[in-house]
């Protein structure tokens, strides 16, 4: 059981845009960063989006984060078929002497 | 280039323990923290700790506490992370990941994983 949920899976085809939602709490989301990951199968998660909605450099501009409250989305504009992975949130949860929390991951398919 | 560079595969008896290692390169050691998180098979990630290059200080995951710990070694840029008492639930990719110091333990986001340590445990 994930502290931060997500849906399991999402689809869309080529052009598209999809967006993928993570829902927390006051502890975690709602009073810290919110971060998403990409992970292609058999790699390494890499790192999508930082403090809400940045990009790290060489990430397209397709993918864009934002926050509201508790929730927080990843949206993904004009899709394309490597983009097919699993999708993680995360951020720093205020509890339990403080810890970083995910979700339990979606999984994307471009159709 | 930077990178983190992590041991090879494990395959350890219920009861043991591990010690995974992970070697960084081509940024300064001490300028960024590491953590642990960890992904059972066909499962997502699990945060297990985080420990400060630069002293040595640690913090752990309540669930870890007791069975984990994490070092490191400067002269050679490499952090370690040993888990005992495995149980077959401990089956997982372990991978080590950098967040850049400055902010707090999170604040700039893990950019750089390693390639990921599979353990497997079982009798």
């Amino acid at each position: 059981q994930s502290v931060l949920t997500q849906p399991p899976s999402a689809s869309g085809t080529p052009g598209q845009r999809v967006t993928i939602s993570c829902s927390g709490s006051s502890s975690n989301i709602g009073s810290n960063y919110v971060y998403w990951y990409q992970q292609l199968p058999g790699t390494a998660p890499k790192l999508l989006i930082y403090r809400n909605n940045q990009r790290p450099s060489g990430v397209p501009d397709r993918f864009s984060g934002s926050k509201s409250g508790t929730s927080a989305s990843l949206a993904i504009s004009g899709l394309r078929s490597e983009d097919e992975a699993d999708y993680y949130c995360a951020a720093w949860d205020d509890s339990l002497s403080g810890r970083v929390v995910f979700g339990g991951g979606t999984k994307l398919t471009v159709l | 280039q930077v990178q983190l560079v992590q041991s090879g595969a494990e395959v350890k008896k219920p009861g043991a323990s591990v010690k995974v290692s992970c070697k960084a390169s081509g940024y300064t050691f001490t300028s960024y923290y590491m953590h642990w998180v960890r992904q059972a098979p066909g499962q997502g990630l699990e945060w297990m700790g985080i420990i400060n290059p630069s002293g040595g200080s640690t913090s752990y995951a309540q669930k870890f506490q007791g069975r984990v710990t994490m070092t490191r070694d400067t002269s050679t840029s490499t952090v370690y992370m040993e888990l005992s008492s495995l149980r077959s639930e401990d089956t997982a990719v372990y991978y080590c990941a950098r967040v850049k110091r400055g902010g707090s333990y999170f604040y700039y986001g893990m950019d750089v994983w390693g390639q990921g340590t599979t353990v497997t445990v079982s009798s």
